[in-house]
């Protein structure tokens, strides 16, 4: 069954406060991502992971880190959660067909909710 | 650094219409995809579609790379299409780009 599971769906910290989002895969995937959804905008890229221990920043990668120590499993830490990171978070994972061709599907886990105060 | 604009941002159908959603990119994209993102927040690729044109169910996706855009048709709209569509891009290392979505209500 495809899928990708975050843990934890809702999350409430204060601020100062780390933060633990963890994600898993049943797909074999190589290619992980944290993506973060703020409300008008699209997703942001936090980091990507092209496997174990070949994490790469994205877009937004300020305040946060990443582990990846199985191909199934890609955490994001969060040392001292401020609130401006609080917004919606997602896990996506992807098998990657090569460039240029069709159907490098991503996968998106159900999003984990955090809210700093 | 790359840049994907979705338009429109807001469309009202009544039920039965077809849509027509589009996504302009700053540069060369290796892959395009499109997504589905429900009111309750959950995403699923509905296409992906680097160029060309590619059909599935009553989804049409045309992509014309060198003029670096694409559009997504929406045929007999039904009230459970309503959610965001979100175009998304890949500049060629695999990081997607996406754009910030253009949301859509079916009205029955």
């Amino acid at each position: 069954d495809m899928k990708v599971t975050q843990m934890p769906r809702y999350l409430i910290k204060r601020m100062g406060e780390n933060v633990l989002l963890e994600c898993g895969q049943d797909m074999s995937h190589e290619t992980m991502y944290w993506y973060r959804q703020d409300p008008g905008l699209g997703l942001q890229l936090i980091y990507i992971s092209y496997d174990v221990d070949s994490n790469s920043e994205g877009d937004i990668p300020k305040g946060y880190r990443v582990s990846r120590k199985k191909r199934e499993h890609f955490s994001l830490i969060l040392d001292s959660a401020k609130t401006n990171q609080t917004s919606v978070y997602f896990c996506a994972s992807s098998l990657v067909l090569g460039q240029g061709v069709s159907g490098n599907t991503l996968y998106f886990g159900e999003g984990s909710r955090l809210i700093v105060v | 650094g790359q840049q994907v604009q979705q338009s429109p941002a807001s469309l009202v159908l009544q039920e039965g219409e077809n849509a027509e959603l589009q996504c302009n990119f700053s540069s060369t994209a290796t892959q395009l995809q499109w997504f589905y993102q429900s009111p309750g927040g959950s995403l699923v690729s509905l296409l992906s579609n680097p160029s060309g044109t590619k059909h599935t169910g009553r989804l049409t996706s045309t992509t014309v790379t060198k003029e670096r855009r694409s559009s997504l048709h929406i045929s007999s709209s039904q009230t459970t299409d309503s959610g965001t569509y979100l175009c998304a891009i890949d500049t060629g290392n695999y990081k997607y780009v996406f754009g910030a979505g253009t949301r859509l209500k079916v009205i029955a």
